[in-house]
């Protein structure tokens, strides 16, 4: 079974910085996706990005960006020029291909953003 | 505007009454999923549906029971037998088995 794993419940960064969350998987396949959702205090879950394993180069969506090692099952998120309307649980997750578009998520990162 | 509903928003039910919660999507999406969130974690899938008339069993499908008669609605049963129903539930959806999956405001179930 796929597990997924983010070490660090709670982080915080100074409005403007720039902060990294971490997360790690584990899994037996090498067709799969990563994903990176965020879930302000409406508890609406936002996709924020999202990396297809065959592909090598790193995901960017404005401010936001990933690391993804594949060897290493370790998929990070960074937030550049971090903004108060970034403060959010951020959970990382995995979906394998072909397995019905089933997500495992981790168990979540709170991040504050200090003004 | 297009999206996804659930109502309501907050849900208080007592201690082995059943609790059916309500997902609606205008999307047109194929696919819909319900998912359940404890404080501090992630998200849990509890059953999924790829097509009308068809839905699998997620990981914890125990204590739960979902229908899907038409596309737009996928609604889910809390049943007596679930033995901590007190969660906050998410239902979403996708175009198709492989695409990003959209989510819901959520609903509050609070049994006491």
């Amino acid at each position: 079974a796929q597990t997924v794993t983010q070490s660090q419940p709670e982080m915080s960064v100074q409005e403007a910085e720039t902060v990294t969350l971490s997360c790690t998987y584990d899994t037996s396949e090498s067709d799969y996706y990563l994903f990176w959702y965020k879930q302000p205090p409406s508890r609406q879950m936002i996709l924020v990005i999202r990396q297809e394993a065959y592909k090598q180069q790193n995901a960017t969506e404005n401010r936001f960006s990933v690391n993804f090692q594949k060897a290493a099952k370790s998929f990070s998120l960074k937030i550049s020029d971090s903004q108060l309307g970034d403060a959010a649980m951020y959970f990382c997750a995995y979906r394998r291909n072909n397995a019905g578009n089933m997500l495992t998520f981790g168990g979540g990162t709170r991040l504050m953003v200090k003004p | 505007d297009g999206g996804i509903t659930q109502s309501p928003k907050y849900l208080f039910r007592k201690e082995g009454q059943n609790v059916t919660l309500s997902c609606e999507q205008n999307l047109n999406h194929d696919a819909m999923y319900w998912y359940r969130q404890d404080p501090g974690q992630g998200l849990r899938l509890i059953y999924y549906s790829q097509i009308v008339n068809d839905f699998q069993k997620g990981d914890i499908a125990e204590g739960y029971s979902v229908s899907r008669e038409k596309k737009e609605s996928f609604p889910l049963t809390v049943t007596s037998a679930q033995k901590n129903p007190t969660a906050f539930y998410l239902c979403a959806s996708s175009i198709s088995r492989v695409n990003e999956q959209f989510f819901g405001p959520g609903t509050r179930l609070t049994v006491l």
